[in-house]
């Protein structure tokens, strides 16, 4: 099973600056690691897939790098609607074992 | 507009049986994958289980594997997840989950339902 760490597991951000999230397998997942946001009480959102290719209606802030084993979420500029807790998962071994990383909560400083 | 609306949660005595669905619109159901994640209070995401489009493939997390099926009425638009000998451990919003591209069934997920709330106690 490939396991998922994220870092730093909380964030504490002013609103407009950056915020830089860490995500890494413990294999090789290539370049199939996505991230999402959740808001309380809300369902995860889909913003980044494939590494680094935003996902539609996510704003150009947000930016995804990364591949092999280590990934990063950038939010180059932090806006309100933006404190929430981020997952990365990645979608790459077979016989399909989905896994997610503990997620990091970005929160207001 | 694609919409997934999961029902069927509540309050289950340990070792009961369950069964949440997640009706499914907007999008040509039976080409696409979908997949149960849960979310114990307070926790993180775990995936449990995933269908093909088909319905002919299916895989579950070892945590569920013997207490759970996942099925699907393409002719309903419906996913199901029967849960049997229900645990403490499975209290959890259970999220459907869309696959983001058809007929492949290791993709990520492009929607998802609101939840469900499954409550295991005595």
């Amino acid at each position: 099973e490939i396991v998922m760490t994220q870092s730093p597991a909380t964030l504490s951000v002013s609103p407009g600056d950056r915020a830089t999230l860490s995500c890494r397998a413990s294999q090789s997942v290539s370049s199939n690691l996505a991230w999402y946001q959740q808001k309380p009480g809300q369902a995860p959102r889909l913003l980044v897939y494939g590494a680094s290719v935003r996902a539609t209606g996510i704003p150009a802030r947000f930016s995804g790098s990364g591949s092999g084993t280590e990934f990063t979420l950038t939010i180059s500029s932090l806006q309100s609607e933006d404190f929430a807790v981020y997952y990365c998962q990645q979608y790459h071994n077979w016989p399909p074992l989905f896994t997610f990383g503990p997620g990091t909560k970005v929160d207001i400083k | 507009e694609v919409q997934l609306v999961e029902s069927g949660g509540g309050l289950i005595q340990p070792g009961g049986s369950l069964r949440v669905s997640c009706a499914a619109s907007g999008f040509a159901f039976s080409n696409y994958a979908m997949s149960w994640v849960r979310q114990a209070p307070g926790k993180g995401l775990e995936w449990v289980s995933v269908i093909h489009g088909s319905g002919g493939s299916r895989y579950y997390a070892d945590s569920v594997k013997g207490r759970f099926t996942v099925s699907r009425d393409n002719s309903r638009n419906t996913l199901y997840l029967q849960i049997h000998s229900l645990r403490a451990e499975d209290t959890a919003i259970y999220y459907c989950a869309k696959a983001a591209t058809p007929y492949d069934i290791l993709v990520y997920f492009d929607y998802w339902g609101q939840g469900t709330l499954v409550t295991v106690s005595s």
